[in-house]
């Protein structure tokens, strides 16, 4: 049971690139959200999925897409990355009816 | 609008000490209070959380004191060790269909030797 697994731990990417974070988990959690953790803002929403097939936008959307096709994945995409991306990302899963949230290890993430 | 404000931001403490951090909230409907422990380069993780119908929850060394009327909630460290030294988000959650959890700022704890 590897929990909640975000890919990749680091990445650099030049204003206006594209890419996808990566989010799986194994607990067949119903809820998965994304975060982001800037200095001294603590976490900040920014899309969660109450299931397969169904995504809302949390506080900070804006700049991010995100689908949730399966149960397992949650991937947060950035369209045309800017340097007020930088920051690290945390994906995290709460099953049933456990308010309790499971977080991953956190991509960083640089934009130049 | 932060709906969840925590203090202080950052506190030292001495081995054993007690330590204290302190949120208040403005959001009446949020129905359970967690508290996260973050180490660097990791993500945040439970620590200890509350429901507004009880006033303290105690785990261990951990203790959260609840005010509803106050709308306020703190965390207690007791016998505080070096490997508390950490980074202590608490956070509260809306009721109902909504899931979504409201986050503090974040409280860096040094606890010295």
């Amino acid at each position: 049971n590897a929990g909640v697994t975000q890919t990749p731990k680091f990445q650099v990417l030049k204003t206006g690139q594209s890419m996808t974070l990566q989010c799986a988990q194994d607990m067949n959690h119903e809820y998965m959200s994304w975060y982001r953790q800037d200095p001294g803002m603590g976490l900040r929403l920014i899309h969660y999925s109450v299931g397969a097939g169904i995504t809302d936008q949390g506080e900070v959307p804006n700049g991010y897409n995100v689908s949730r096709s399966t149960t397992e994945d949650f991937p947060l995409r950035l369209l045309s990355a800017a340097p007020s991306q930088t920051s690290v990302y945390f994906c995290a899963s709460r099953g049933g009816s456990s308010y309790e949230q499971y977080f991953g290890p956190g991509t960083r993430l640089t934009v130049t | 609008q932060q709906q969840v404000k925590q203090s202080p931001q950052s506190l030292i403490v001495q081995k054993g000490g007690i330590s204290i951090i302190n949120c208040a909230y403005e959001n009446t409907a949020f129905d359970y209070f967690p508290w996260y422990q973050q180490f660097p380069g990791k993500g945040p993780a439970l620590l200890i959380a509350i429901r507004p119908d009880v006033s303290e929850k105690k785990e261990g060394r951990f203790t959260i004191s609840f005010n509803k009327s106050a709308k306020q909630f703190s965390l207690h460290i007791m016998d505080s060790q070096p490997g508390d030294s950490a980074t202590y988000f608490c956070a509260a959650n809306r009721g109902g269909s909504n899931y979504k959890l409201t986050f503090g700022k974040g409280t860096l704890l040094t606890v010295n030797p």
